[in-house]
């Protein structure tokens, strides 16, 4: 079974500053991670995924996580973070069979000029 | 290529009415998922099918809800007998066969 936890429900940073939003996991077989953002009132976009090969995956908007196997961790960073960024983030885990998509509770993002 | 497209974005209801929610998946995507989100929650798995089956339902009440993707046409989730709780976001995403799944905007349904 699969399952996230995200730490954190509200992030705030100041503009610029570095984010860093929390995502552990829980799979009982090598799993595929997601993280996604959604603005007030529209759907989820994919921001990044981590299916195999590099650890460290590059997704838009600036954007990265790294899986740390050992952690059950797959952090989303962003270096600069722009007024744009605050949103709802998601972490998502699926199995490797891409059956289900279990997601996190989220965690609200806002950025202060 | 279209994505993901869920109708109608806002739905009123009252309670002890139906509620229908439809989504097509993007152009060759078999596989449908449905969530949904309660304020300050955060997506709950529903319900996952692939064209004329349901693989998994386990997020799926007992009663009062159910869902189908037929061979033709979108997938459904079909509420009966709706409740103030069933106030809430309904999400529909798609995929290929493949661990990555496309969302629809959303239906927003206000049980009164």
């Amino acid at each position: 079974a699969q399952s996230v936890t995200q730490l954190g429900s509200h992030v705030s940073v100041s503009e610029g500053a570095l984010v860093l939003l929390r995502c552990n996991y829980s799979s009982s077989v090598p799993p595929y991670l997601f993280w996604y953002v959604q603005y007030p009132n529209q759907g989820l976009q994919l921001l990044l995924k981590y299916t195999t090969g590099a650890t460290l995956v590059k997704g838009i908007n600036g954007f990265e996580a790294e899986f740390k196997k050992s952690e059950t961790s797959f952090h989303l960073t962003k270096p600069s973070a722009h007024m744009s960024d605050a949103a709802e983030y998601f972490c998502a885990v699926s199995a490797n069979t891409g059956n289900q998509f279990y997601f996190g509770t989220g965690t609200s993002l806002t950025v202060i000029p | 290529n279209a994505g993901v497209m869920q109708n109608p974005r806002h739905l009123v209801r009252r309670r002890g009415q139906e509620a229908r929610l439809r989504c097509s998946p993007m152009k060759g995507h078999s596989h449908v998922y449905w969530y949904r989100q309660l304020p300050e929650e955060g997506l709950k798995f529903m319900v996952y099918l692939q064209k004329e089956n349901i693989i998994d339902e386990s997020g799926m009440p007992k009663e009062r809800f159910s869902a189908e993707f037929p061979k033709e046409g979108p997938s459904i989730l079909r509420i009966q007998q709706v409740v103030r709780g069933d106030s809430a976001a309904y999400f529909c995403a798609s995929s290929p066969q493949g661990p990555e799944a496309f969302f629809g905007q959303g239906t927003r349904l206000t049980v009164v």
